[in-house]
């Protein structure tokens, strides 16, 4: 499985950007970027995915490198609700359920100060 | 509440015990899965079904333990003779089958093990 490193842990202040990185230099063509959260004392939280092209919802936006061998998530204005464990995963195409089969790191623990 | 639930939040047992945890998946999502948490790490991959049938299932899952979907609605996953080193969060997820490439997989609160 193609691997992604991100930092350990990174600081914000409230109401503030934060550009969360995550380096996948072996991804393949077919491979999904997927960023899932994890506040504390709770499960996993989908956030945002992307193949090529940036991508924008109501919680984040996704930033795909061009050669695809990185990606940055980008909260446009951290809560205090934003402190969590970010993973970066990559996730096969294919129609089979298997590819939900998603290998996590340990992520990227945020800290946001008030 | 429409999420995946997942029964009992927290269990304490003792070593040797037998433990069951149970998971409902959102209605209408015929894939689910189990994953396996420990402190400090991300979540690792137990099993999944797709209706009742169990397609996969990693090495991490030993003899000791069993997971099963008998209607292709809620799922178990048990444990037998519990090890102190079995003490994690056990984190159940859906999702439906669907050819729109939605991405999500949806995770319950989880239920977490103390074997002592």
């Amino acid at each position: 499985d193609a691997k992604t490193t991100q930092p350990n842990s990174m600081e914000s202040n409230e109401e503030e950007p934060v550009h969360l990185p995550c380096n996948h230099s072996t991804i393949s063509g077919t491979d999904y970027i997927h960023w899932y959260r994890q506040l504390p004392s709770q499960g996993p939280e989908y956030v945002i995915h992307g193949l090529t092209s940036n991508v924008n919802n109501r919680m984040a936006s996704l930033a795909i490198a061009e050669d695809r061998k990185s990606s940055t998530l980008i909260l446009h204005r951290a809560t205090l609700r934003d402190a969590a464990v970010y993973y970066c995963i990559l996730r096969a195409l294919n129609s089979g359920g298997s590819n939900y089969k998603l290998t996590f790191g340990k992520g990227t623990l945020l800290t946001v100060n008030p | 509440d429409t999420g995946v639930s997942q029964d009992p939040r927290h269990k304490i047992t003792k070593r040797g015990q037998n433990v069951t945890f149970r998971c409902d998946p959102i209605s209408e999502h015929n894939r689910l899965y189990w994953y396996r948490q420990t402190l400090g790490q991300g979540p690792e991959f137990l099993t999944y079904f797709q209706n009742e049938a169990q397609l996969e299932k990693s090495r991490l899952l030993s003899d000791r333990f069993s997971a099963e979907r008998p209607k292709g609605s809620f799922s178990t996953l048990e444990i037998q003779r519990t090890e102190q080193g079995d003490s994690a969060m056990y984190l159940c997820a859906s999702r439906p089958q669907s050819l729109w490439n939605t991405g999500e997989l949806f995770f319950g609160e989880g239920s977490r093990l103390t074997v002592l």
